[in-house]
This record gives structure tokens, C-alpha cells and sequence, in this order.
């Protein structure tokens, strides 16, 4: 299995509070992602990065933001969570642009 | 049109049958195509890639791509009651950093 943790792997919040999910590789794969998914949506593209310090939106990334200080970590940022924001999180990596992605084992995330 | 398109299932097959799964896709100059399978609860996990016409052979997978129909299938060989899962298809979004759109999954379930 590709190095990948998350942390936490569940979590329980209230509306307004700030949340940080982390995903740490130890692959030093160049590009990291942050998804959601949800019962009938499938899984959508929050954010991703392409280098330390690149980041770039995705499909849903209104109300999240992300940092890369270093290529092992990528932290998803949910400034002010609400409930919508409830779903499961999985951060994937990359070894390079349209190769295979790889997913870490999830967040499950409840806004209350 | 939805970008990714998969038959929800449930697909149902007998123990030792082959499954079928269909993907179809809408972006003409999608480079890179994925299957993963999903269990519950699970991360999704990389089973096929395939990136130019025809068939892809892996163990009991087979994945075949036709991209003048934009259609990207995988079949089960022999099947078994731990292939029971939900199946998702993955297609690179052209002119991204390797983004993936993927269709909302197959749900197989292999009958002993």
C-alpha cells in the first residue's frame, strides 16, 4: 500500500468551528488531492496541489482552503464548518500529472 | 451530459461468472482512464489503469477502452463473493494537473 495517513480518521464538530484534516505521504509523490464524497455525488476534487506551495481548486472548493509547506503534507482547511460540509474526506497521491492516484484511508467528518 | 457515466446497479452475478462494468465518458481528449473498487466503509483502491485502445489484461481483469465510443468497460473473470463491491470508473479531466472525474459507481454483488 502507498504511505498515506490521514489524521484524524473521524471527527465531530459544530457549525463555525475551524477544522484542519491532514494527509501525510511518505511516497514523495509530486501531486497530492483532497476529495469529498457523498451518497450520490461520488467522489469531487476540493483541491489539489502540484508542488510544495502550488495548490490549485477544485470542483467544490468553496468554503475550504489548503497549504502545502512541504511535500509529505497537505492540510484541507475548513475555515467556518457547516453542516453540508458533512462527508467523508480522502486525500489521494501522485507520482506525476495522469498517472495513478492513490488514496489514503478517509476522514469521516459530522458538522453538527 | 455527466462527464463519467456509470450504471448504478446493483449488478448481480453467480459465484464463477463473468461481471461486466461500463463507463462511458463525455471529454473527447481524455488521455488516462482508471477503474477502482470500493468497499464499504473503504478507500477507493487502484485496480486497472488503461490509456490507449483495446484490451488490458491483469489476473481476472480485463480493461477495455474504445475511444472513438468514448467507452471504457472492465470485466471480472470468475467472478468471487469478495469482488463484491462498488466499482468506480476514473477519466483524467484534459488540460488538468491529473485531475480525475469519476462516475458515481457500480455497486457488484457476486452470488455464492
Amino acid at each position: 500500500d502507498a504511505g498515506i495517513t490521514q489524521s484524524p480518521r473521524h471527527k465531530v464538530t459544530e457549525t463555525g468551528t475551524p477544522v484542519t484534516l491532514r494527509c501525510h505521504q511518505t511516497e514523495n509523490h509530486r501531486y497530492m488531492y483532497w476529495y469529498r464524497q457523498d451518497p450520490g455525488h461520488g467522489l469531487r476534487l476540493i483541491h489539489y496541489s502540484y508542488g510544495v506551495k502550488d495548490t490549485d481548486k477544485g470542483e467544490v472548493s468553496d468554503g475550504y482552503s489548503v497549504s502545502r509547506s512541504k511535500t509529505e503534507d497537505f492540510l484541507l482547511t475548513l475555515e467556518s464548518a457547516t453542516s453540508s460540509q458533512t462527508s467523508v474526506y480522502f486525500c489521494a497521491i501522485s507520482e506525476k500529472g495522469l498517472n495513478e492516484q492513490f488514496f489514503g484511508p478517509g476522514t469521516r467528518l459530522t458538522v453538527l | 451530459q455527466k462527464e463519467v457515466e456509470q450504471n448504478s446497479g446493483p449488478l448481480s452475478v453467480p459465484e464463477g461468472a463473468i461481471a461486466s462494468l461500463n463507463c462511458t465518458y463525455s471529454d473527447r481528449v481524455s488521455q488516462s482512464f482508471f477503474w477502482y473498487r470500493q468497499y464499504s466503509g473503504k478507500s477507493p483502491e487502484l485496480i486497472m489503469s488503461i490509456y490507449s485502445n483495446g484490451d488490458k489484461e491483469d489476473g481476472r481483469f480485463t480493461a477495455q477502452l474504445n475511444k472513438a465510443s468514448q467507452y471504457v468497460s472492465l470485466l471480472i473473470r470468475d467472478s468471487q463473493p469478495s469482488d463484491s463491491a462498488t466499482y468506480l470508473c476514473a477519466v483524467n479531466k484534459a488540460g488538468s494537473q491529473g485531475n480525475l472525474i469519476f462516475g458515481k459507481g457500480t455497486k457488484l454483488s457476486v452470488k455464492p
